[in-house]
């Protein structure tokens, strides 16, 4: 299984709702990542979790809020989002290098198209 | 990681056409990745070069590296209509964090 999941695939919420996005692999990955792409835009890494531990937040705002509760999920918690917020969400997971695997290949879900009132 | 920067920032060419596309980076890299795009999909990665290799091959693809010029290309030969995809270059200097360029937008017509 070389898939990346993803749900919900598209999400409208109000700014006062909240909502989880869900990220599913069973590759056996240790890393999983939240990236978030406007339109024509190339993806912006959001967080990376590392065998279950956050390692890099890249100064995202607290509204959203990850999570990785075992090494196959990762979920992202939105919280009073704000239009601007509307994008496509990715998910990637890749093989650390500390275990020992290529650690630079990432392998993406189809997305969460998210679209903030 | 650090950021790739893509040339052309579009492409437009007939089915069968070849298509280069460039990438340049700025620091020295263990590897550079390439992955496609289709249209409000999740990446596909495409291929990976280590910085000790030149070409590597997959298929209809072809990439060269030059670390000395620290630059990088994507060749599709023959294209297709399937092809019409944003491309996207990631240089990597380990660890966890990639950046990614704005990308090439391919657009081939049948």
């Amino acid at each position: 299984d070389t898939e990346v999941t993803q749900t919900p695939k598209h999400l409208v919420m109000g700014m006062t709702n909240k909502k989880s996005l869900k990220c599913e692999q069973h590759m056996g990955h240790r890393a999983m990542y939240w990236y978030k792409q406007k339109a024509k835009k190339p993806p912006e890494l959001m967080f990376v979790y590392s065998y279950e531990k956050l390692s890099i937040n890249e100064s995202v705002p607290s509204r959203f809020s990850p999570e990785c509760p075992n090494s196959s999920l990762l979920n992202l918690h939105l919280h009073a989002l704000q239009p601007e917020d509307s994008a496509l969400y990715l998910c990637a997971s890749s093989t650390p290098r500390l275990a020992g695997g290529q650690g630079d290949t990432q392998y993406f879900g189809p997305g969460t198209r998210l679209t903030v009132l | 990681s650090q950021q790739g920067e893509e040339d052309p920032q579009a492409l437009s060419i007939q089915e069968g056409e070849n298509a280069t596309m460039n990438c340049s980076y700025k620091t020295s890299i263990n590897n550079l990745q390439w992955y496609r795009q289709n249209s409000g999909r999740g990446l596909v990665h495409l291929i990976l070069i280590r910085s000790n290799e030149r070409e590597k091959h997959s298929g209809r693809l072809r990439v060269t590296l030059d670390t000395s010029k620290k630059s990088s290309s994507l060749l599709i030969t023959a294209s297709r209509a399937a092809d019409t995809a944003s491309y996207f270059c990631a240089p990597n200097t380990g660890g966890f964090k990639t950046i990614f360029g704005a990308g090439t937008r391919l657009f081939v017509k049948a």
